[in-house]
């Protein structure tokens, strides 16, 4: 069992650019989330995903697209990179809503 | 007021001191969770509850429904128990995880 796959761990992105982060389980959870963590705050929840096909937003969602096609892939997409998105993203997933978490080892993105 | 509130912050604590880390929120909730995030790594789970006590290893972690309260108890403290220990509750108006800003444990040999 590989558990949480986030990929890519660093990344660097120029004001306007657009990327994906990869988030993968491989275990049969239905609910996937992805998280930002910043500095002297919690970690904020972006959107999430109760299943394949269903998405919703969270906390902080501006900037940020996902789509679930499959139960086992939740990429996040940033449309046009901003500064402000300079951040440590996490992915995580658990069995169920309310259920043991499973994490990335998340992904460093400085946006320049 | 944040919904999920540590103490302390930062904590420093000699090898083998008992060590307790507070989780107060103000929410309704359907679980607690107690995470460890290494610096520079990711998170991991110690624990899920949502009533009474549960033990792993040197690890126990309570909760108090009435009290709104839960507190993460580590026995022998080692310096490998330095990390961050993250509370975060699944509950509020959206039954949604919301985390707490973390307490910084450092433990000295």
């Amino acid at each position: 069992n590989a558990g949480v796959t986030q990929t890519p761990k660093f990344q660097v992105l120029k004001t306007g650019q657009s990327m994906t982060l990869q988030c993968a389980q491989d275990m049969n959870h239905e609910y996937m989330s992805w998280y930002r963590q910043d500095p002297g705050m919690g970690l904020r929840l972006i959107h999430y995903s109760v299943g394949a096909g269903i998405t919703d937003q969270g906390e902080v969602p501006n900037g940020y697209n996902v789509s679930r096609s499959t139960t086992e892939d939740f990429p996040l997409r940033l449309l046009s990179a901003a500064p402000s998105q300079t951040s440590v993203y996490f992915c995580a997933s658990s069995y169920r809503a309310i259920g043991e978490l499973f994490f990335g080892e998340g992904s460093r993105l400085t946006v320049l | 007021k944040n919904e999920v509130e540590q103490s302390p912050q930062n904590l420093t604590a000699q090898e083998g001191e008992f060590i307790t880390i507070n989780c107060s929120y103000s929410v309704g909730i359907s679980a607690l969770h107690w995470l460890q995030q290494h610096p520079g790594g990711g998170i991991v789970s110690l624990f899920m509850l949502s009533s009474g006590k549960k033990k792993h290893g040197r690890l126990i972690a309570t909760i108090n429904i009435q009290e709104k309260h839960s507190s993460l108890h580590i026995t022998a403290s080692h310096p490998r128990d330095s990390a961050v220990y993250i509370c975060a509750v699944t509950g509020g108006a959206t039954n949604k995880l919301i985390f707490g800003t973390g307490t910084l444990l450092a433990v000295q040999p």
